[in-house]
């Protein structure tokens, strides 16, 4: 059973050019969460989706941020017109159950963002 | 406003050796707590996970204690080895039960061989 898959590992983008983050949650799983990691900080909670639904998006900036978790194929994080400071890691977790809270996440191996 | 501290500082300890890592929170109302683990550039793996209504946890070498009076929890490493050195991650989810976990910022641990 493969794990969460994240692609590209590697993205570099210039300065308002749009990053799109791939994620593939583990078989079985339909909860899917976002997460940014920047330099010497804890991760930071983005979103949280369900197959064709954003459950709770708190965490995601208000603009040029979106994402989704398409009925088919993988969940998506778009970012629009990149600034230096969205530079980070980015970390994709996927849940199996119908009450995520109470299961672990499992976590991909995240996108490393650069903006030049 | 709500917190989650771990030590900032790293975690230095000798090969055999018990390391305990802690995590304090303020203004939350957690459910259970978690711990993982995160190696240089991968991302986290789960290692334990404690409910409110439980003291203590044991996995293996590792056990953690969660004390919803004092905010904190404790986790433990027994018969540390080099191969544990990495930062260790705790993250809460509150009461309401969305799914979505609030890390705190990891304390890196070094053990010495």
């Amino acid at each position: 059973n493969a794990g969460v898959m994240q692609n590209p590992r590697h993205l570099v983008r210039r300065r308002g050019q749009e990053a799109r983050l791939r994620c593939s949650p583990m078989k079985g799983h339909s909860h899917v969460y976002w997460y940014r990691q920047l330099p010497e900080e804890g991760l930071k909670f983005m979103v949280y989706l369900q197959k064709e639904n954003i459950i709770d998006e708190s965490g995601m900036p208000k603009e040029r941020f979106s994402a989704e978790f398409p009925k088919e194929g993988p969940s998506i994080l778009r970012i629009q017109q990149v600034v230096r400071g969205d530079s980070a890691a980015y970390f994709c977790a996927s849940s199996p159950e119908a009450k995520p809270s109470y299961n672990e996440q499992f976590f991909g191996p995240g996108t490393r963002l650069t903006v030049l | 406003s709500q917190k989650i501290e771990q030590n900032s500082e790293a975690l230095n300890i000798q090969e055999g050796k018990t390391a305990t890592l802690t995590c304090n929170y303020t203004n939350y109302s957690p459910a259970y707590l978690q711990w993982y683990r995160q190696d240089p550039g991968r991302g986290p793996v789960f290692l334990l996970l404690i409910r409110e209504n439980e003291k203590e946890k044991r996995k293996e070498r590792l056990k953690v204690t969660f004390d919803t009076t004092l905010k904190q929890s404790l986790f433990h490493i027994t018969a540390s080895q080099p191969a544990d050195s990495a930062t260790y991650l705790c993250a809460l989810e509150r009461s309401s039960n969305t799914g979505k976990l609030i890390f705190g910022q990891g304390t890196t641990l070094q053990v010495k061989p």
